[in-house]
Order: structure tokens, then sequence, then C-alpha cells
């Protein structure tokens, strides 16, 4: 049973592009959502993160957009660019009441083409 | 230079031959934890440990231990490998164990039980 859903599980976009990676949760006990971006080869690392309370926030030419009453977020990458290509996970984390527990989507493989 | 590094990148091995993975971060993280990486499956968390000598079970703990004797290390132990465990392996640290945390990837283990 996936926790967290995440689309579309691969992803070409040309390049000056805008990339979009969505995901989608049930659980309302998470508060915190991650995104992680991954190199082949490398772990994967912290991109961008955001709280319920905040519907968007951007970082440079990343964007997360939060909608709490759908239980949906989604990563928008303006001006795609080579690379950007990587496999970008979404996540979602709670308190368990002794740690706190990090919940991955599936994964979007990105491909950013000339 | 901060990181989490794991040993070794590569095995392949057979099936029941007990083997180590390990894990050392040199950045005095109290959480550490393990996930396996699996096409279609996203990061699933095996072991996490919160601090020296605290250790639980994530999501898929089946055919693994832990042990956490020291701050720095999190080895991960497969007492007799099956090729269901046939995985890429990631340790993970983070200062605490808070949703809020980010954390911080080694750059994985690629596992072959034959």
């Amino acid at each position: 049973q996936q926790q967290v859903k995440q689309s579309p599980q691969s992803l070409i976009v040309q390049k000056g592009g805008i990339s979009i990676i969505n995901c989608a949760y049930e659980n309302t006990a998470f508060d915190y959502f991650p995104w992680y971006q991954q190199f082949p080869g490398k772990g994967p690392a912290l991109l961008i993160a955001i709280r319920p309370d905040v519907s968007e926030k951007k970082e440079g030419r990343f964007t997360i957009s939060f909608n709490k009453s759908a239980k949906q977020f989604s990563l928008h990458i303006m001006d795609s660019q080579p690379g950007d290509s990587a496999t970008y996970f979404c996540a979602a984390s709670r308190n368990t009441g002794t740690a706190s527990k990090l919940t991955f989507g599936t994964g979007t493989r990105l491909q950013v083409t000339l | 230079e901060a990181q989490v590094t794991q040993n070794p990148r590569y095995l392949i091995t057979v099936t029941g031959k007990k083997l180590t993975v390990t894990c050392s971060q040199n950045m005095n993280h109290e959480y550490m934890s393990w996930y396996r990486q699996d096409p279609g499956l996203g990061l699933r968390q095996i072991y996490y440990s919160m601090n020296v000598e605290v250790t639980d079970k994530g999501d898929v703990p089946e055919g693994y231990k832990v042990s956490r004797k020291e701050k720095r290390n999190f080895p991960l132990i497969l007492e007799s490998p099956s090729p269901n465990q046939t995985s890429l392996y990631f340790c993970a640290s983070s200062p605490r164990p808070s949703r809020r945390q980010p954390q911080h990837f080694g750059d994985g283990t690629r596992l072959s039980i034959l």
C-alpha cells in the first residue's frame, strides 16, 4: 500500500520548458513534505520542502504547490535545464511519538532534452 | 567534508552468506536510518536509530539486523541473504529525529544476491 502516490513515473521535457511532478497522500498526520533529487550513482539530496500551512514555496526555479484540502502537492521546475535530469522523489513526514517517519513516493525520472 | 559513507558500494554474493554493509557519518548526527530502493517502489525504510543503543524497525525489517554501538556508525547486517534482498541500499542521517530535519544520504550500496 503506497501511502504517497507519485506521478508520472517518467517525464521528458525540452530545455526551457516546465516540468511538473505530482504527489498525493491519504494520511492527514503527515505535516512536512520534502522533495529529494537523485542523480545516477548518488544518494537522494534534499531539494526543497514545505509545511502544510503554506500553499506555495519557491526556491529559484523550483516551486512546491500544496493543496491541503485535496491532499496533493506538486513540484514545478521552471526553465528546465539538462542538468535537472535526475530522479525526483516526493516524501511526507510525520511524528510517530518516538521519532519522525519519512515516507517516499515511487519516484519520477526526469529527462530534459536540448 | 560532511558526509555519509557506505561500504562496499557494490557486492555480488550468494544466498545464505552473511554480509555487513557499513555506514559511517562524520556530522555527529543522532538519527540514522537504512532504506532500500527498488524500481516502482521508491525508498522504503528498513531500520532506524534515534541514538546510540536505540534502534527500531521501519517498514521492511524482515531479514535484516542493525546495531548502533557508536554514534557515527550504523551497520546493516544480512544474516542469511536471499535473492529478494537484491536491491540498492542507502544509509541516511539527520541531526535529530525530527520530521523537519533534512536527511543526508550516502551514495548507496548495490547488492546482488544470487
